[in-house]
């Protein structure tokens, strides 16, 4: 049973275009992590969300917990090359419970 | 400088060898994880050590076998593994909690002959 849902699996847009990455579930997190993996490297943290309807900006990314902290989404404003990659949400279940990551959502940008 | 460090980057090997990942964390962690990675699918967690202990074994093979002599080194023993044990095997770390940011390494990228 997939506990998070990314949505779309796979995207390719044209530079400059802007996007949405989908992270659903029917369970509530305490929180939810980001991470972007590129080719040959290991994913790495772009953020955290931990309340109920929280925004958070990094730079063209602007991320949003759902009010019911069962979703979350990950909005890119004129994508850039540079951001191809494969997009990670995982959430958190309590304090002592492990990550559940969702299967990803692999993102190109074209120049 | 990742903070994580996985060793060896790629590895071949035979259904019948024995080999070793290895990795290091540089960040003061006291948790460390063993991830596998398949292509279209989720993460998928294998074991998890706090403060050097074994606390989540998530039904891995016992071909695979962990070890972790302190808290800023954990190993993944393999033997006589199968074709469909090829995958990115990941290691991370994180403060002190399971469900705390991780900081991933780049992967060992394995592939079972």
């Amino acid at each position: 049973t997939q506990l998070l849902e990314q949505s779309p699996q796979f995207l390719s847009i044209q530079e400059g275009e802007n996007l949405t990455v989908y992270c659903n579930s029917s369970s509530v997190f305490s929180s939810l992590q980001w991470y972007r993996q590129e080719p040959g490297e290991g994913p790495v943290l772009l953020v955290t969300v931990v309340t109920g309807g929280e925004v958070k900006k990094l730079k063209r990314l602007t991320f949003q917990f759902g009010d019911a902290r069962k979703d979350s989404s990950l909005h890119i404003t004129a994508a850039q090359p540079g951001d191809t990659g494969l997009y990670l949400c995982a959430g958190a279940r309590g304090q002592g419970g492990k990550l559940i990551f969702g299967q990803g959502t692999e993102l190109s940008v074209k120049p | 400088e990742t903070g994580v460090t996985q060793t060896p980057r790629h590895l071949v090997m035979g259904m019948t060898n024995k080999k070793s990942l290895k990795c290091e964390q540089h960040l003061g962690h006291n948790a460390m994880y063993w991830y596998k990675q398949s292509a279209k699918k989720p993460l998928e967690l294998m074991f998890v050590y706090n403060f050097k202990e074994q606390t989540e074994n998530n039904s891995v093979p016992s071909r695979f076998s962990p070890e972790c002599p302190n808290s800023s080194h954990l190993f993944l023993h393999l033997h006589t593994l199968q074709p469909e044990d090829s995958a990115l095997y990941l290691c991370a770390s994180s403060q002190d909690r399971v469900n705390q940011p991780q900081h991933f390494g780049d992967g060992t990228r394995l592939s079972i002959l």
